[in-house]
């Protein structure tokens, strides 16, 4: 089992519909969840962190955490094809980060 | 604010020459910096992170290696390239902490012949 897992896609969503992103992972230690959107041929970027059970919102984004289940998870409200990248999730372990392959978002106009 | 440079943008290799790519950060003191690979169409593997000057933490045994001769830059070397090197590589950092937000610097996109 890997340490963080992710559907690879792609997922594809209509413009304006809300993309549901998902990540689990398996240690049960690990404080902070992270997201990240990649551009082909750019960077990671960071969207957004969550330590904490439950919701946390910045503008068209909201994770979730679930710590009990084991999962965390990306909402992207009204997807633009601008948001059409890879979404990784990230776990930390100590001074390290554990990242999981990544999901392709297509958002088609 | 804080920023991440790495250079070069890019490199052509042939195979068996040696590798240096540079990571500096600034507006931060005493980050965690980290190197990380990512083959085309794949993940990221973290190869090497550093707490502090001179601290070298390998993930992967291979035939690359790490140095941090200042707080704020980060080497990534080889002395003979192989086929399987070629790949984005990424620099990060973080501030000391709990939280451990990482921020990737724009990467070097390195193909060895």
């Amino acid at each position: 089992q890997k340490e963080v897992e992710q559907n690879s896609g792609p997922l594809s969503v209509p413009e304006g519909a809300i993309a549901s992103l998902n990540c689990t992972y398996s240690d049960r230690g690990s404080q902070s969840f992270f997201w990240y959107r990649q551009y082909s041929g750019k960077s990671p970027e960071l969207i957004m962190f969550i330590y904490s059970n439950g919701d946390k919102e910045d503008g068209r984004f909201t994770a979730q955490l679930n710590k009990a289940s084991q999962y965390v998870s990306l909402l992207i409200r009204d997807s633009q094809p601008s948001d059409s990248a890879t979404y990784l999730c990230a776990v930390n372990r100590g001074n390290k980060l554990v990242f999981g392959a990544g999901t392709i978002l297509r958002v088609k106009s | 604010s804080q920023t991440i440079h790495q250079w070069p943008a890019t490199l052509v290799q042939p195979v068996g020459s040696p590798l240096s790519l540079e990571c500096t950060v600034e507006g931060t003191s005493n980050p965690n910096l980290y190197w990380y690979r990512q083959a085309a169409g794949r993940g990221l593997q973290l190869l090497f992170y550093s707490v502090g000057i001179g601290q070298i933490s390998s993930e992967v045994p291979q035939n690359l290696s790490a140095s941090r001769p200042q707080d704020r830059q980060f080497i990534l070397s080889s002395k003979k390239l192989l086929l399987s090197d070629s790949g984005f590589y990424l620099c990060a950092w973080t501030e000391t902490g709990d939280i451990n937000e990482q921020f990737f610097g724009p990467g070097t996109r390195l193909t060895v012949l």
